[in-house]
This record gives C-alpha cells, sequence and structure tokens, in this order.
C-alpha cells in the first residue's frame, strides 16, 4: 500500500534514556515532517525536511534530532528523555512543500511516546 | 504569520442533523485553506482543500466548506450526520515561511454525533 509509515507505534521509556523514531513514505514525496500533538489534540510542527535538507526548524529542545538519509526516510532521535516530551508524533510528507503551500500533509498514523 | 481559530472545542449534533464547525484565519495574502479529520488513533486525513478558484469546495464523506474572503472564514458543513462522522476536525492554513511553507492547524474540533 502507499502510505505514510512510522515505527514503533507505542513507545514506553523512562526519563533520560534516548530512543528513536522511524518514517518512510512511498509516496514519491519529497517534502517530510515531524509534528507533536499534545494531551489536548494541539498539533505544532517541529521539523520540515525538502529533498533531505532541513527547511524548517522550529523552536525545539536540541535534545530532538532529525536525520533524512534520503527523501522518502526520515527520522526522529530525541536524547534524554523527559516527562514534557510524553505526546503523540506525527511523520507526514507532501509533495513540492519546500514552494507549494497548496499541497496537503498526508499523515503516517503517530507514534505515541510515554516517558515515565 | 499566519493563524487559524477554530470556535468551539467541542460540537455535538444527532444523527441526521447539519453539521457546521467554524473556522476562522488571520492572512494578509490569499490563503491555502485545509480541513483534516482525525478518527482514533489514527493520523490526520484531508477532508477538502481550498486554493484557488470556486470557492464552495466540495471534499470526501459529503463534507463541503465555502471560503469567504470578507469574513476570513472557511466553515465546513455536512447536510446530513452519520454515526461514523464523529471524530476530531482540523481546520489548517498553509503559512508562507523562510525556506517554504508550513502547515499551520487549528487547535480542533471535536464531532459528537448522537443517534
Amino acid at each position: 500500500d502507499t502510505a505514510v509509515s512510522q515505527t514503533p507505534k507505542y513507545l514506553v521509556t523512562q526519563m533520560g534514556n534516548d530512543k528513536s523514531i522511524k518514517c518512510e513514505q512511498n509516496l514519491g514525496h519529497d517534502t517530510m515532517y515531524w509534528y507533536k500533538q499534545d494531551s489536548k489534540k494541539f498539533l505544532k510542527i517541529m521539523f520540515s525536511y525538502n529533498n533531505k535538507e532541513l527547511i524548517i526548524n522550529e523552536t525545539v529542545p536540541n535534545r530532538f534530532s532529525p536525520k533524512s538519509p534520503d527523501k522518502a526516510h526520515l527520522n526522529l532521535h530525541i536524547n534524554s528523555l523527559e516527562l514534557g516530551d510524553s505526546a503523540v508524533y506525527f511523520c507526514a510528507s507532501s509533495l513540492g512543500g519546500g514552494g507549494q503551500g497548496r499541497s496537503p500533509l498526508h499523515f503516517g498514523n503517530g507514534t505515541r511516546l510515554t516517558v515515565t | 504569520a499566519q493563524s487559524v481559530t477554530q470556535l468551539g472545542s467541542h460540537v455535538s449534533v444527532s444523527e441526521g442533523a447539519l453539521v457546521l464547525l467554524r473556522c476562522n484565519y488571520s492572512s494578509s495574502v490569499p490563503p491555502y485553506l485545509f480541513w483534516y479529520v482525525q478518527y482514533p488513533n489514527q493520523g490526520l486525513q484531508l477532508l477538502l482543500k481550498y486554493t484557488t478558484g470556486a470557492t464552495l469546495v466540495k471534499g470526501i464523506n459529503g463534507f463541503e466548506a465555502e471560503f469567504k474572503k470578507s469574513e476570513t472564514s472557511f466553515h465546513l458543513t455536512k447536510p446530513s450526520a452519520h454515526m461514523s462522522d464523529a471524530a476530531e476536525y482540523f481546520c489548517a492554513v498553509s503559512d508562507l515561511v523562510t525556506g517554504g511553507f508550513k502547515t499551520i492547524f487549528g487547535a480542533g474540533t471535536r464531532l459528537f454525533v448522537k443517534a
């Protein structure tokens, strides 16, 4: 199936640990994103990559480091996890997001991160 | 920077009744506007979008939205609610920033459908 897929679906870990979330899209899109959805369902963009190049980097702690090995993959590594990092993290992709604001986003099903 | 305001964090309607979810945006330029739906434990799916042209936009599942520039609104409607429409709905606007576009979401409106 054509889709945006992210793994794992659930991630439970303790404070101070380091974890990664992986994302892959087979839609042929050139732009990928990470969004964070908090407990009140509010969605906030974290990062955006266009053709492996970082184009949007919101005010996110530098414990969060995205990596895009190619334009079909965007991973998120989080160091020294804190309680406040608990949220649902969504990967998304679009076509021409670097210069085409009319392109809609295609979302993965999310990774629910719980930090204890 | 552009922003989106969704009026009403929760909306409850009876099955078969009209659905109206309100969205207002702020923009100094013609906006690109979107409505997305999120079902429990899933990602967001595009319902419809407005970019240019006809101001009444039809989407999936019988939803439509009308772009009204004078009112800076993009309200979502459906003539007759189904139980399966119960979900979280997000209005969004595409904002031009350094490097490209980013999509800014409203706070969401949870739609409840009563039998």
